[in-house]
């Protein structure tokens, strides 16, 4: 596609409730980023994945974030047993390498 | 947190006047990048600067780096109201990329 797509664009969970953020990169982008953004702030990095490998995911808050990428393309970030801290915008990334990254819109996640 | 700071937090100017945004991280980089976000939009890349280089230019951007102070500066010149959104620096190492915590400029017309 010509960028990066998100969905769903927004998204309101009752908390307790397991929520999946789909993100299909930019064709043929190696490198998929995972970033979560409060309000007023930068994004903070949650995992990195090279093809279907999960290299890095050290910034990801709890064990109940799961994120996936097996084919190499297309990537869910998964959430269970929302709370209500998780209330954040999370953005999805590609790229050829490890330099120029390209950003979906996001993913608003409201939990309440 | 890994986050590097951007300085000021908020920088209000009126147009035609010359931004200037500072930037702080904190690892070793192979290279730091600007982003700049508009409210409720995903980010765009702006500009790269390698380690090895000291200063870049695209269009009205100017980047410095300075290594050893970990510090790099993004000027925007003769800036338009279009310019108004928060602008982030990224450090590439490593580590996948960090970002700072943005300023957010405001252009006044």
């Amino acid at each position: 596609g010509a960028g990066v797509s998100q969905s769903p664009r927004y998204k309101v969970a009752k908390r307790g409730q397991d929520v999946a953020l789909r993100c299909d990169p930019i064709s043929g982008h190696v490198s998929l980023f995972w970033y979560q953004q409060a309000l007023g702030q930068g994004p903070e990095f949650l995992t990195y994945f090279q093809n279907e490998a999960q290299l890095d995911k050290s910034g990801l808050p709890s064990d109940r974030f799961f994120a996936e990428r097996p084919e190499g393309s297309v990537s869910t970030l998964k959430i269970q047993r929302t709370q209500q801290e998780d209330s954040a915008v999370y953005l999805c990334a590609s790229s050829l390498d490890r330099d120029k990254a390209f950003f979906g819109q996001g993913t608003r996640l409201t939990v309440v | 947190s890994q986050q590097g700071e951007e300085d000021p937090q908020a920088l209000s100017i009126q147009e035609g006047e010359n931004a200037t945004m500072n930037c702080s991280y904190k690892t070793s980089i192979n290279n730091l990048q600007w982003y700049r976000q508009n409210s409720g939009r995903g980010l765009v890349h702006l500009i790269l600067i390698r380690s090895n280089e000291r200063e870049k230019h695209s269009g009205r951007l100017r980047v410095t780096l300075d290594t050893s102070k970990k510090s790099s500066s993004l000027l925007i010149t003769a800036s338009r109201a279009a310019d108004t959104a928060s602008y982030f620096c990224a450090s590439s190492g490593n580590t996948p990329l960090v970002f700072g915590k943005g300023t957010r400029l405001s252009v006044i017309a």
